[in-house]
């Protein structure tokens, strides 16, 4: 069971910090995966997590709690290039090669 | 650099048409994967492949088939285009070493007319 859950929009301060929440059913679980995608360009990864906590890399950090099927994405120091949308995936099947993707979260930055 | 190409950025069909999208990538990758992307309902994986001539259905594979005769190639096949088929198409690839970063194509938009 796959049903992932995130808001469809939001928007943000220049210089703030935002957090991007995602939920998932947890069946099946092999992963939960971060992509960032600006509008009429392709997908690229931000982050995976598959153990419980949280994982950091520069600005954006992904947090992941396995027992209640949540993760989220925050973001510091909002840049206006951060602008997009971003999509929380779950992998399943070995090596977590297959993804199912929510419907993403367009995230507006604004001055 | 990972590079994973398609062979259109955009491509205008007519319903009834056979339609080929092409996605290469130059890594050695052994997965293959092809999504369609709409508004409102996000990434919707189609097919993918594990391997040359293997394959297994996603999501979403009415209407379509993919062919994988090389290791750096995989196709997708609309036998018979039709309108609700108008959609942004992605491909992606993965190492099968452990790393699941999936990365992508930079999408071919179809217009079935």
């Amino acid at each position: 069971g796959q049903n992932i859950d995130q808001p469809t929009e939001m928007t943000a301060t220049e210089g703030a910090i935002v957090q991007i929440n995602c939920t998932y059913q947890t069946s099946g679980f092999n992963g939960l995966f971060w992509y960032q995608q600006h509008a009429g360009e392709a997908p690229t990864f931000l982050s995976y997590n598959v153990l419980d906590g949280l994982e950091e890399k520069g600005r954006f950090s992904s947090f992941l709690s396995r027992s209640k099927g949540y993760s989220y994405l925050l973001l510091k120091e909002l840049q206006m290039k951060d602008s997009a949308s971003y999509l929380c995936a779950e992998g399943s099947g070995a090596g977590s090669y297959q993804l199912t993707f929510g419907k993403g979260t367009k995230l507006s930055v604004i001055p | 650099d990972v590079k994973v190409t398609q062979s259109s950025r955009y491509l205008v069909k007519r319903t009834g048409e056979k339609v080929f999208l092409e996605c290469v990538q130059d890594m050695d990758h052994e997965n293959m994967f092809w999504y369609r992307q709409d508004p409102g309902l996000g990434l919707r994986l189609i097919y993918f492949s594990y391997d040359v001539k293997m394959k297994e259905k996603g999501d979403i594979p009415e209407g379509y088939s993919v062919s994988r005769e090389k290791k750096e190639r995989f196709s997708l096949i609309l036998e018979s285009a039709s309108t609700n088929q108008t959609s942004m198409y992605l491909c992606a690839s993965t190492k099968d070493d452990g790393d699941p970063e999936q990365f992508f194509g930079p999408g071919t938009r179809l217009t079935v007319l």
